[in-house]
């Protein structure tokens, strides 16, 4: 079955720790997001990615970075600049970016602070 | 940028009853509103989509009506069931071909059986 896969489902981190979140897609998508959601907050996106070795800042990337080498996976890491990681995080593709282009999206990681 | 808004916050219905969803958004340009449901644990699913050349679109018990010149699309879901139970999230794009989605805050719909 044609999808996206994150994991790990659940993720601990230390303080001053950075971790790395997995997203890899087979839908042949050219475009990849990663979003972070909070209660109340919605879905804000940190990065977009609209091809491989390509990618751009969404409205809250600070404290992120993500890379590109292949088409289907787009590796989110939250690093210790990150002050507040604690979070649900979304990873979604689509055949472009922009309108009339539905994002599919994963299950989720869940980011915990230990 | 496009600025959306999505109300109510949460919506409580009895089982059978209608449920509606507003959002509204600022950039008169975007012209492709989808609509997200989300289930506890999981990620988004596309439910229902509209493009701005069309006024309402229905799937089954879901309906979806846009009005582009107060800025304002709806999600109508009738004879709601317990399973329509989830967090729905509406979103909007524009037009300029490289800007991603934007997202409201999501609706927190129960449905009370």
């Amino acid at each position: 079955d044609g999808g996206i896969t994150q994991s790990p489902k659940y993720l601990f981190r230390k303080e001053g720790q950075n971790v790395t979140l997995s997203c890899e897609q087979n839908l042949n998508h050219d475009a990849m997001y990663w979003y972070r959601q909070d209660p109340g907050q919605g879905l804000r996106l940190i990065y977009y990615s609209q091809i491989v070795n390509d990618f751009q800042k969404g409205d809250i990337a600070e404290g992120y970075s993500v890379s590109r080498e292949k088409k289907e996976s787009f590796p989110l890491t939250v690093t210790s600049a990150q002050k507040n990681p604690t979070a649900f995080y979304l990873c979604a593709s689509s055949m472009g970016v922009g309108p009339n282009q539905p994002q599919h999206f994963g299950d989720g990681t869940r980011l915990s602070i230990l | 940028g496009e600025n959306v808004e999505q109300h109510p916050s949460t919506l409580s219905v009895q089982e059978g009853d209608s449920a509606v969803i507003k959002c509204t958004y600022s950039d008169s340009a975007s012209n492709y509103f989808p609509w997200y449901k989300q289930e506890l644990g999981k990620g988004p699913q596309l439910i229902i989509d509209i493009r701005s050349n069309v006024g309402e679109k229905k799937d089954q018990r879901i309906a979806v009506t846009l009005n582009k010149t107060a800025k304002h699309f709806s999600l109508h879901i009738t004879e709601t069931q317990p399973e329509d139970s989830a967090v729905y999230f509406c979103a909007a794009s524009l037009y300029s071909g490289n800007t991603p989605l934007v997202f409201g805050k999501g609706t927190r719909l129960s449905v009370i059986a």
